[in-house]
C-alpha cells in the first residue's frame, strides 16, 4: 500500500535559518504530492503540492521537489521565521478510478525561536 | 467563500454514548472526506463521499459510519464510543481540482 515516511521531530531552529524536512514515499504509478501545514489549534492548510515528477511547488518562501528517482518530496525554506512555527504534514493522493484519499505521514513539528 | 465548516468544535461524550459529527463543505465541492487525527496514530482517513455516494473507505470498524446530503453537507457517526476514539476529526472538501480544504476539525473526548 501507499506510505509516507517524515523524519522525527520535533526541529528546534533559531529565526533566519535554514530549513530541511524530509519526506519520502512509497507509491504504485504517479501519486500527487502535498505538503500541509497546521498550526495550533486549527485544520490543515496546503502549503504545496506537485501532480508530476520533476514538478516544484513552491508558497511563502517554502519549497519541495518531486523527485521520482528518490520517491522523495523534502520540504525547504531559506529563512524561518517564528511564525512558521507549526506541524507539517508530507501527503499524497493516489486517485483510485474516481474516488481519491490522502496518505499522510506522522507530521513534523517546527520550532522557530527568536 | 466561506470555507469548510464543521460543527460543533469541541464534545465531551461517555463510552457506550454515540456521537454525530456534521461538516458542510465549501460552496460547489460535492466530494467529502473525513480523516482522523490521534497523537499516536496521526491523520488516518476514514471516507470519502461524492454526491450522496461513498466512493471510498479507510480501515474503521463497522461503528464509524457516515453519510452525505444532495446539499452535499456530510454526517460522520461513531456508535459505542470507546476512549480510543477520542482525536480531531477533520473534514475536508474538494473541488474540481487537486486541493483538499480541510475545516477546523471537531475534538471529540470520550471520557
Amino acid at each position: 500500500g501507499n506510505s509516507v515516511t517524515q523524519m522525527e521531530g520535533p526541529v528546534t531552529l533559531s529565526e533566519e535559518a535554514f530549513l530541511t524536512i524530509n519526506c519520502t514515499y512509497t507509491a504504485t504509478g504517479y501519486p500527487s504530492l502535498f505538503w500541509y501545514v497546521q498550526y495550533p489549534g486549527e485544520g490543515l492548510q496546503l502549503l504545496l503540492k506537485a501532480t508530476k515528477a520533476d514538478d516544484k511547488g513552491s508558497n511563502k518562501g517554502f519549497e519541495a521537489t518531486y523527485r521520482k528517482e528518490t520517491t522523495s518530496f523534502h520540504l525547504e525554506k531559506g529563512s524561518v521565521q517564528v511564525s512558521d512555527s507549526a506541524v507539517y504534514f508530507c501527503a499524497l493522493r493516489q486517485d483510485t478510478g474516481t474516488a481519491s484519499k490522502l496518505t499522510f505521514g506522522t507530521g513534523t513539528r517546527l520550532q522557530v525561536t527568536l | 467563500k466561506a470555507g469548510v465548516t464543521q460543527t460543533p468544535r469541541y464534545l465531551i461524550k461517555t463510552r457506550g454514548q454515540q456521537v454525530t459529527l456534521s461538516c458542510s463543505p465549501i460552496s460547489g465541492h460535492r466530494s467529502v472526506s473525513w480523516y482522523q487525527q490521534t497523537p499516536g496514530q496521526g491523520l488516518q482517513f476514514l471516507f470519502e463521499y461524492f454526491s450522496e455516494t461513498q466512493r471510498n473507505k479507510g480501515n474503521f470498524p463497522g461503528r464509524f459510519s457516515g453519510r452525505q446530503f444532495s446539499n452535499s453537507r456530510s454526517e460522520m457517526n461513531v456508535s459505542t464510543l470507546e476512549l480510543g476514539d477520542s482525536a480531531l476529526y477533520l473534514c475536508a472538501s474538494r473541488g474540481q481540482g487537486d486541493e483538499q480544504f480541510f475545516g477546523p476539525g471537531t475534538r471529540l473526548t470520550v471520557l
